[in-house]
């Protein structure tokens, strides 16, 4: 079957570093998306991973291993407006599915 | 106008009510996509259109019916909703075959059913 599994809540201190982690089990799996979404508003794309390894674009990395089914988001120097939720969602390209999970909700407290 | 442009933000309407959703994306990409998203659940996605052509219709009521007229623009036709059907309705537009650079969403419509 399709499944994803983050934290449901994550709470950090500004200038602090996190780790939101996620596993995952898809068919046909072609890389994985990290989406931030505030609320009320839409997602917003952060990362695409499809190697393994990390992947780093300023305060925000993102790793995948394929063969563990793993993936995490690093957000460094954590500000007040990275409080959202954080969508981890894994690609099958054949059918342009992205799978979603409920995400992980992070509260940045100053 | 850049990215994915929806309208309108917010509607409100009764279950006998006749309205439509539109989308709009300005990035020229191929797919475009609508998705329900609803409190404490996973976003779930109804329809899917490349070049288009509907390609995808995951299992949705036909009182939603989509339309594409164009590679730009996509529709969301609404007719006697129930209230269950409250929620956020988003759409999205991606490349077909460059995933990396992501599905671009607009800003949703809040759909209320009363």
């Amino acid at each position: 079957g399709q499944n994803i599994d983050q934290p449901t809540e994550m709470t950090a201190t500004e200038g602090a570093i996190v780790q939101i982690n996620c596993t995952y089990q898809t068919s046909g799996f072609n890389g994985l998306f990290w989406y931030q979404q505030h609320a009320g508003e839409a997602p917003t794309f952060l990362s695409y991973n499809v190697l393994d390894g990390l992947e780093e674009k300023g305060r925000f990395s993102s790793f995948l291993s394929r063969s563990k089914g793993y993936s995490y988001l690093l957000l460094k120097e954590l500000q007040m407006k990275d409080s959202a939720s954080y969508l981890c969602a894994p690609y099958a390209g054949n059918n342009r599915k992205l799978i979603w999970g409920l995400g992980t909700s992070l509260g940045v407290n100053p | 106008e850049t990215g994915v442009t929806q309208t309108p933000r917010h509607l409100v309407m009764g279950m006998t009510n006749k309205k439509s959703l539109k989308c709009e994306q300005h990035l020229g990409h191929n797919a475009m996509y609508w998705y329900k998203q609803s409190a404490k659940k996973p976003l779930e996605l109804m329809f899917v259109y490349s070049l288009e052509e509907r390609v995808e219709n995951n299992s949705v009521p036909s009182r939603f019916s989509p339309e594409c007229p164009n590679s730009s623009h996509l529709f969301l036709h609404l007719h006697t909703l129930q209230p269950e059907d409250s929620a956020l309705y988003l759409c999205a537009s991606s490349q077909d075959g460059q995933p990396n650079y992501g599905y671009t969403f607009g800003s949703g419509t809040r759909l209320t059913v009363v």
